[in-house]
């Protein structure tokens, strides 16, 4: 069975300080994609970063990176000089073994930016 | 409209009642997927939709649950006869494409519909 785990329900950081916030999952396939959503109180997901698994190369958008480990299944995500307006929930997820339209997702961290 | 909107934004009914949760997408977004996020969790697949058509409906929990999209374009998610447990926040998703929506990530959602059941 596929799963996703993110073992932190809950981080608090100061503003301007650096988070990661782990993910870790299990599948069967090879070449797939993972992703991390925020879900702010508004509670709009919103797509913050993906990775290809095929690709060495950790991606990075701004503020946001990863840190992904494929032999280790692990795919965690650090927020740097974080903001108050990152408080959100964070999801990690990835699809369905052989969906192309079908997200498995975690269970979701709250991340409190504190002033 | 420039995103996907949802309504109602909250919706309190009594158990045993029938809902109707809507859900418009973005203009020209062929692919529209529903999901169910209840309290403290991620969301759980409901339903996928290919243009007019329910590509997968696997996820629905039971057959009180149905969901139309017949133009294409607006979706509506129907409950029947509706119960505590389906008090979750329904969200609502769409992509230009289902291969560019998982593979690259690019689902763009909706605020959900909060339902309270009773």
């Amino acid at each position: 069975a596929q799963t996703v785990t993110q073992s932190q329900p809950e981080m608090s950081v100061q503003e301007a300080e650096t988070v990661t916030l782990s993910c870790t999952y299990d599948t069967s396939e090879n070449n797939y994609y993972l992703f991390w959503y925020k879900q702010p109180p508004s509670r709009q997901m919103i797509l913050v970063i993906r990775q290809e698994a095929y690709k060495q190369q950790n991606a990075t958008e701004n503020r946001f990176s990863v840190n992904f480990q494929k032999a280790a299944k692990s795919f965690s995500l650090k927020i740097s000089d974080s903001q108050l307006g990152d408080t959100a929930m964070y999801f990690c997820a990835f699809p369905l073994l052989g969906s192309n339209y079908q997200l498995i997702w975690g269970a979701g961290t709250k991340l409190i930016i504190k002033p | 409209g420039a995103g996907v909107s949802q309504t109602p934004s909250n919706k309190v009914t009594e158990k045993g009642k029938y809902v109707e949760l809507r859900c418009d997408p973005i203009s020209g977004h062929t692919a529209l997927y529903w999901y169910r996020q209840s309290l403290g969790q991620g969301p759980e697949f409901l339903i996928y939709f290919q243009g007019t058509g329910a590509a997968d409906d696997s996820g629905l929990p039971n057959d009180r649950f149905f969901a139309v999209r017949p133009e294409g374009s607006v979706s509506t998610l129907k409950i029947q006869r509706t119960e505590r447990g389906d008090s979750a926040v329904y969200l609502c998703a769409s992509s230009l494409f289902p291969l560019a929506g998982t593979n690259t990530g690019e689902l763009f959602f909706g605020e959900g519909s909060r339902l309270t059941v009773l």
